[in-house]
C-alpha cells in the first residue's frame, strides 16, 4: 500500500534562507505525488504535483520539488524563504487501486520563517 | 468560480447535540470527501463518495453519517456530538477516484471549525 512520511513536524528558517521540506513515499506502482500548502485558518491548496515526465516540478510561489525514484523521495525546496511562506505543508501520494486511488497524506510540516 | 464551499465556517455545540456540515462544489467533479484535521495528526478521511449515489467509510467514520445529495453536494452529519469531535473539517472534491481518476488531485474547501463543549 502507498504511504507517505514527512521528516520533521516543524522546520524553522530565516528569511532569505533555503527551504527544504522532506517527503519520502512508499509505492508499489509509479507514483503520483503532490505538495499542498495550508495557510493559517485556510483550506489546503495545491503547490505542485508530479504525475509523469520531467522529474523536477515547478510550482507556485517559487517552490519546486524533485521526484527521485531511487531515493523514493519528493522533497520540496525554495531557494529563498519569505515571511509569507510560513504555513503548514503536506506531501501526498495517490493511493493504489486497493486504496481506492485516493490521496494518502503525510502528517504535515509546519514551516516558520524568522525575520 | 467558487470551487468548494463549506457551511458553516464556525460552530459551537454542546455534547449530544446534532448538526450537519454542508459542502457543495461547482467543478462538476464526480468524487467528494470529508476529512478532519487535528493537531499532530494530519488529515484523516472520514467518508468519501466516489460518485453520485455511492458513499464509503474512510479511516475514522465512527460518529458520523454522510449523504451525497446530488453530484454537487455532500453533507456530513454528527448525530450526537462528543468533545472528541472537536476539530476542523474539510470537504474536498476530485474529478474521480479509483480507476477513473486522471491524477487524483483534490480541491479543498476553506474548512469548518467545530467545537463541542
Amino acid at each position: 500500500a502507498q504511504s507517505v512520511t514527512q521528516l520533521g513536524s516543524h522546520v524553522s528558517v530565516s528569511e532569505g534562507a533555503l527551504v527544504l521540506l522532506r517527503c519520502n513515499y512508499s509505492s508499489s506502482v509509479p507514483p503520483y505525488l503532490f505538495w499542498y500548502v495550508q495557510y493559517p485558518n485556510q483550506g489546503l491548496q495545491l503547490l505542485l504535483k508530479y504525475t509523469t515526465g520531467a522529474t523536477l516540478v515547478k510550482g507556485i510561489n517559487g517552490f519546486e520539488a524533485e521526484f527521485k525514484k531511487s531515493e523514493t523521495s519528493f522533497h520540496l525546496t525554495k531557494p529563498s524563504a519569505h515571511m509569507s511562506d510560513a504555513a503548514e505543508y503536506f506531501c501526498a501520494v495517490r493511493g493504489s487501486y486497493n486504496q481506492g486511488g485516493k490521496l494518502i497524506f503525510g502528517q504535515g510540516t509546519e514551516l516558520s520563517v524568522k525575520p | 468560480n467558487a470551487g468548494v464551499t463549506q457551511t458553516p465556517k464556525f460552530q459551537v455545540l454542546k455534547t449530544g447535540q446534532s448538526m450537519t456540515l454542508q459542502c457543495a462544489q461547482d467543478m462538476n467533479h464526480n468524487s467528494m470527501y470529508w476529512y478532519r484535521q487535528d493537531p499532530g495528526m494530519g488529515l484523516r478521511l472520514i467518508y468519501y463518495s466516489a460518485s453520485e449515489g455511492t458513499t464509503d467509510k474512510g479511516e475514522v467514520p465512527n460518529g458520523y453519517n454522510v449523504s451525497r445529495l446530488n453530484k454537487r453536494e455532500f453533507s456530513l452529519r454528527l448525530e450526537s456530538a462528543a468533545p472528541s469531535q472537536t476539530s476542523v473539517y474539510f470537504c474536498a472534491s476530485s474529478e474521480a477516484t479509483g480507476q477513473g481518476a486522471r491524477t487524483g488531485e483534490l480541491f479543498f474547501g476553506e474548512g469548518s471549525r467545530l467545537t463541542v463543549l
